[in-house]
């Protein structure tokens, strides 16, 4: 029930396209998800993060759609850039929980755009 | 945002020895945690350090394999006990991005890259 499941495991996408990652919980418990962007040799970087009382929200390229009834969340990067080729985490957290600062992690997405 | 830096980056270790892990933030901090990420895997909650009190660990992990200091608001170290090659991972320290609110934005350092033989 604490385990966030993340796919696909790796994706190819080229200049311009549009990537997109999807996640699925079970812990209703849940009640903020944010996403991690880590590059190669690097600790993971907050990108975006969404409540479950909000259906989207976007910065920039990075938009995040939130299915609370289906407990689904996905990431979708457009006009996907070669910079933007990293390994993408979304997380889910019990913010109003006692377990401060316990994320849990989806299994990773590595994100490849070719030029 | 805060910078986190963490030393060693990267140590190739024997079975059977200890390494510390140290981290240092460049601002006062309450809580201060520490996550393993197992190679190709995704990242899981070792335990939250604590200024002043004893370490709380999560189901899995216990004291005994990984102590953790925590002797002021700046700084902490994580130890890696008798280790084995299941213990080859990286290491990260991360901190809340706002003070007092458990939000799951955390700051991550770069993490220490421990590979045991």
């Amino acid at each position: 029930q604490q385990q966030v499941k993340q796919s696909p495991q790796s994706l190819i996408v080229q200049k311009g396209g549009i990537s997109i990652i999807n996640c699925a919980y079970e812990n209703t418990a849940f009640d903020y998800f944010p996403w991690y962007q880590q590059f190669p040799g690097k600790g993971p970087a907050l990108l975006i993060a969404i409540r479950p009382d909000v259906s989207e929200k976007k910065e920039g390229r990075f938009t995040i759609s939130f299915n609370k009834s289906a407990k689904q969340f996905s990431l979708h990067i457009m006009d996907s850039q070669p910079g933007d080729s990293a390994t993408y985490f979304c997380a889910a957290i019990n913010a109003g929980g006692t377990s401060y600062g316990k994320l849990t992690f989806g299994q990773g997405t590595i994100l490849t755009v070719h030029p | 945002s805060a910078v986190i830096s963490q030393k060693p980056s990267r140590d190739i270790c024997q079975r059977g020895t200890s390494l510390t892990i140290q981290c240092q933030v460049d601002s006062q901090v309450t809580m201060m945690f520490w996550y393993r990420q197992q190679p190709g895997q995704s990242l899981t909650l070792i335990a939250t350090a604590n200024q002043g009190s004893e370490a709380t660990y999560e189901s899995g992990f216990v004291i005994d394999k990984f102590p953790i200091s925590r002797p002021n608001l700046t700084f902490s170290t994580l130890t890696v006990s008798n280790m084995s090659p299941e213990d080859s991972s990286i290491y990260l320290c991360s901190v809340p991005a706002t003070s007092g609110r458990n939000t799951g934005e955390l700051f991550f350092g770069e993490g220490s890259r421990l590979t045991v033989l």
